[in-house]
């Protein structure tokens, strides 16, 4: 299953409202999880089953979505969420596949 | 607290072998199943492989199968990877990650270590 994110990278201000999309090329249920990545660190789980909330995770990040179509929101960006973000899905095992990234940036 | 510590990475020539480990502790590792992950320089997360808590089932990423061996001794609160073969395509961080829920895979990763790097190079 091949995941797609879009865009691959964003400008943004503190403070914005930021949505990322990730589509599957084929149904995958609700089995999708978002990472965050910051240069030099290890991905963050932020979000799994498309919209539980990881334990420790600011409310302001959410997910949505079922099937082939996801998003991942982030309502009133901050300065320490400009980073790299990911999906991968969980439905076609043993092929665990992620998406591309997206880099969010600072505008 | 969880830690997940990798070590073995280093410079090998194409065609070479390497084996990582992962040294685990802070939690019930034999409970968890267990993955790689890797991240080419500059590129994207990929998954390599997955091993349940008590190995009796290993998977791994299609481009990477007879390469690669995933292996565990949970006496010692340990994972590994075996790579054979290595190509330079395999240049890449090996992160190993702990699976989100005890007992049962559902393959979100919740804990990963600092990384290994892996250089193939001539």
């Amino acid at each position: 299953i091949q995941m797609t994110q879009s865009p691959s990278s964003l400008s943004a201000s503190v403070g914005d409202t930021v949505t990322i999309t990730c589509r599957a090329s084929q149904g995958i249920n609700n089995y999708l999880a978002w990472y965050q990545q910051k240069p030099g660190k290890v991905p963050k789980l932020l979000i799994y089953a498309a919209s539980t909330l990881q334990s420790g995770v600011p409310s302001r990040f959410s997910g949505s979505g079922s099937g082939t179509d996801f998003t991942l929101t982030i309502s009133g960006l901050q300065p320490e969420d400009f980073a790299t973000y990911y999906c991968q899905q969980a439905n076609s095992f043993p092929a665990l596949t992620f998406g591309g990234g997206t880099k969010v940036e600072i505008k | 607290e969880v830690q997940l510590v990798e070590s073995g990475g280093g410079l090998v020539k194409p065609g070479g072998s390497l084996r990582l480990s992962c040294a685990a502790s802070g939690f019930a590792f034999s409970s968890y199943t267990m993955n790689w992950v890797r991240q080419g320089p500059g590129e994207g997360l990929e998954w390599v492989s997955s091993i349940t808590s008590g190995s009796s089932y290993t998977y791994y990423a299609d481009s990477l199968k007879g390469r690669f061996i995933t292996s565990r001794d949970n006496a010692k609160n340990s994972l590994y990877l075996q790579m054979n073969n290595l190509r330079v395509e395999d240049t890449a961080i090996y992160y190993c990650a702990r699976d989100l829920f005890a007992a049962r895979g559902v393959f979100y990763f919740d804990y990963w270590g600092q990384g290994a790097l892996v250089t193939v190079s001539s």
